[in-house]
């Protein structure tokens, strides 16, 4: 059973180009959580998604930014018309159910993808 | 904001010592965890504690929660140079439910 995979593990972007980080939860998890990593800080949650449905954005930047989880394949979060504060690394982790008090399920995180922008 | 805090921010100890860390948080919570990120790595889950529990075991994990103080610690204990990594506590917040907040981590360095 594979673990959250994340790719590409690198991406570079030149200013005003798009990255698309992509994460495949472990299998039988339905639930999808975007954290963003900046150096020397903790993880700032993004977004929290289940198939096909966004459930919180509370923590995505309201302009280019935006995330999808379809029905079949992967996760993916997309960034338009990168800056250079867009340069962070980018966490994905699932969970099977929703992560509430009723379940207190732990989330299994994928190893990022680092986004440099240059 | 509800994002912890942790202290210190690095610790550097030598292998076989224990090794304490400590988090704080600012609004009522259902549970606690404590996570551990390896360089250039994602987050391995090490320990849960919840809200009505005030102290909990795993292996030579040993972590307290206080609830009247909006604190907890995460003591290691008999530190394996293996056990160098960020570690980090997250907290969910009552009323939200969906997101946890992460503090910003304290960098343990084991000396062997």
């Amino acid at each position: 059973n594979a673990g959250v995979m994340q790719n590409p593990r690198h991406l570079v972007r030149r200013r005003g180009q798009e990255a698309r980080l992509r994460c495949s939860p472990m299998k039988g998890h339905s639930h999808v959580y975007w954290y963003r990593q900046l150096p020397e800080e903790g993880l700032k949650f993004m977004v929290y998604l289940q198939k096909e449905n966004i459930i919180d954005e509370s923590g995505m930047p309201k302009e280019r930014f935006s995330a999808e989880f379809p029905k079949e394949g992967p996760s993916i979060l997309r960034i338009q018309q990168v800056v250079r504060g867009d340069s962070a690394a980018y966490f994905c982790a699932s969970s099977p159910t929703a992560w509430n008090t009723a379940t207190n399920e732990k989330l299994f995180f994928g190893s990022g993808t680092q986004l440099s922008v240059l | 904001s509800q994002q912890g805090e942790e202290d210190p921010q690095a610790l550097s100890i030598q292998e076989g010592e224990n090794a304490t860390m400590n988090c704080s948080y600012k609004t009522s919570i259902n549970n606690l965890q404590w996570y551990r990120q390896n360089s250039g790595r994602g987050l391995v889950h090490l320990i849960l504690i919840r809200s009505n529990e005030r102290e909990k075991h795993s292996g030579r994990l040993r972590v307290t929660l206080d609830t009247s103080k909006k604190s907890s610690s995460l003591l290691i204990t008999a530190s394996r140079a293996a056990d160098t990594a960020s570690h980090f506590c997250a907290t969910d917040a009552q009323d939200t439910g969906n997101q946890f907040y992460f503090g910003t981590g304290t960098s343990l360095t084991v000396i062997p």
